[in-house]
């Protein structure tokens, strides 16, 4: 596609749900992000895909979270057991491999704004 | 560990006037430098980026940005602001060699009056 595309754009659940974001990047594009922006904060990174490479999964915010990615195309984001602070947006982004800063040029999708009754 | 400071949750100008929103970044290498703009609802768009060539960047809607190594700095201007640049803006940095996390600030929200 054009862009990066995400769905749900919006999901609202109840506490204790798990939830399932799903992220699909831009063609070619073979590094994936995700990351989760709170209400009046900056993006916090969650977890990176970079190919068939072991994920960097380091900004996972607990046991709870965690994600895929099939071969080099979408990705899905799963918070299980969601609670009240899993509320905010999630957002994807994807970036072309290689060095430099080619791969520090991040495309993002639009979220998912995820709220946890 | 790196981090991002944007000085000023929320910056207010009149239509016409000097738009200046400030980033000031930690380490002592100089990384790569983004500055992103979000309108409402929508994702992250890049406005300009950093690469260590020119230090003046211009990007994209008549905004430039400086980069200011001795300041660690890399402010985000426009000459004359316009309605439709009332949204959210991001500075972000990455590291070179790194796999190219994004740190970002906070962010600051801009509001244009007529």
């Amino acid at each position: 596609g054009a862009g990066v595309s995400q769905s749900p754009s919006n999901k609202v659940t109840e506490k204790g749900k798990d939830v399932e974001l799903r992220c699909d990047p831009i063609s070619g594009h073979t590094a994936l992000y995700w990351y989760r922006q709170r209400l009046g904060q900056g993006l916090e990174f969650l977890i990176y895909f970079q190919g068939n490479s072991a994920p960097d999964k380091s900004g996972l915010p607990s046991d709870r979270f965690s994600a895929e990615r099939t071969g080099e195309s979408v990705s899905t984001l799963t918070i299980q057991r969601t609670q009240q602070e899993d509320s905010a947006v999630y957002l994807c982004a994807s970036s072309l491999a290689g060095t430099g800063l080619s791969k520090n040029i991040q495309y993002f999708g639009a979220g998912t704004r995820l709220s946890v009754l | 560990a790196q981090s991002v400071t944007q000085l000023g949750s929320h910056v207010s100008v009149s239509e016409g006037a000097l738009v200046l929103l400030r980033c000031n970044y930690s380490s002592s290498v100089p990384p790569y430098l983004f500055w992103y703009v979000q309108y409402p609802n929508q994702g992250l768009q890049l406005l300009l980026k950093y690469t260590s060539a020119a230090t003046l960047v211009k990007g994209i809607n008549g905004f430039e940005a400086e980069f200011k190594k001795s300041e660690t700095s890399f402010h985000l201007t426009k000459p004359s602001a316009h309605m439709s640049d009332a949204a959210e803006y991001f500075c972000a940095v990455s590291d070179r060699g790194s796999q190219g996390n994004l740190i970002f600030g906070k962010g600051t929200k801009l509001s244009v009056k007529p």
